[in-house]
């Protein structure tokens, strides 16, 4: 099973500000890796996919890049609706035996 | 629009099942798996397996094998997953998800999942 790792598990930001969030896998996934963005009482939402394309209706603020076992969302200029919990998951294999999800980041307000 | 419509919130005793269904709209159902993916109180996402639709083909999460059973009804473009032994810790929100991908030069890369239903929560209490 591919192992999916976030770092950190919180992180304060100021609005306006960027944020890094990481991802690591225990093994290369290549560039098969999602993120989602989930608020209290709602689905998660796709951002990414393919490590670094945005998703439809995505603002450009958020940005995907890495592959193989090291992967970073940033979201630049922090706004107040970017506030959330955010995951990655991994689809490799095709068709995919397993997905897994990492344990999530929680960007709150500084 | 692509929409995923999943049943109402259950209440269940220790040991009972539940079956949790999933209605598709807007696409054609046997042309995408659907996946499911719960969240227990407070906690991250646990995918726990797929369906097919076109012939009910299914893949189950390790960890969920021989309690979970993933169903579908074509003729109501409807998927189903039932889990069994029900315990304190199997409470969670529910969700199922379509999954997209990509094919490029004869190889397919996905599943990355848009849209999501919007969960059912299943207590489970005695």
């Amino acid at each position: 099973e591919i192992v999916m790792t976030q770092s950190p598990a919180t992180l304060s930001v100021s609005p306006g500000e960027s944020a890094t969030l990481s991802c690591r896998a225990t093994q290369s996934v290549s560039s098969n890796l999602a993120w989602y963005q989930q608020k209290p009482g709602q689905a998660p939402r796709l951002l990414i996919y393919g490590a670094s394309t945005r998703a439809t209706d995505i603002p450009a603020r958020f940005s995907g890049s890495g592959s193989g076992t090291e992967f970073t969302l940033t979201i630049s200029s922090l706004q107040s609706e970017d506030f959330a919990v955010y995951y990655c998951q991994q689809y490799n294999n095709w068709p995919p035996r397993e997905l897994t999800f990492g344990g999530g980041t929680k960007v709150e307000i500084k | 629009q692509v929409q995923l419509v999943q049943s109402g919130a259950e209440v269940k005793k220790p040991g009972a099942s539940v079956k949790v269904s999933c209605k598709a709209s807007g696409y054609t159902f046997t042309g995408f798996y659907i996946h499911w993916v719960r969240q227990a109180p407070g906690q991250g996402l646990e995918w726990m397996g797929w369906i097919n639709p076109n012939g009910g083909g299914t893949n189950y999460a390790q960890k969920f094998q021989g309690r979970v059973t993933m169903t579908r009804d074509t003729s109501i473009s409807t998927a189903y997953m039932e889990v069994s032994g029900l315990n304190s810790d199997d409470t969670a929100v529910y969700f199922c998800a379509r999954p997209r991908w990509t094919c490029s030069s004869g190889s397919c890369y996905g599943h990355w999942l848009d849209p999501w239903g919007q969960g059912t929560l299943v207590t489970v209490s005695s």
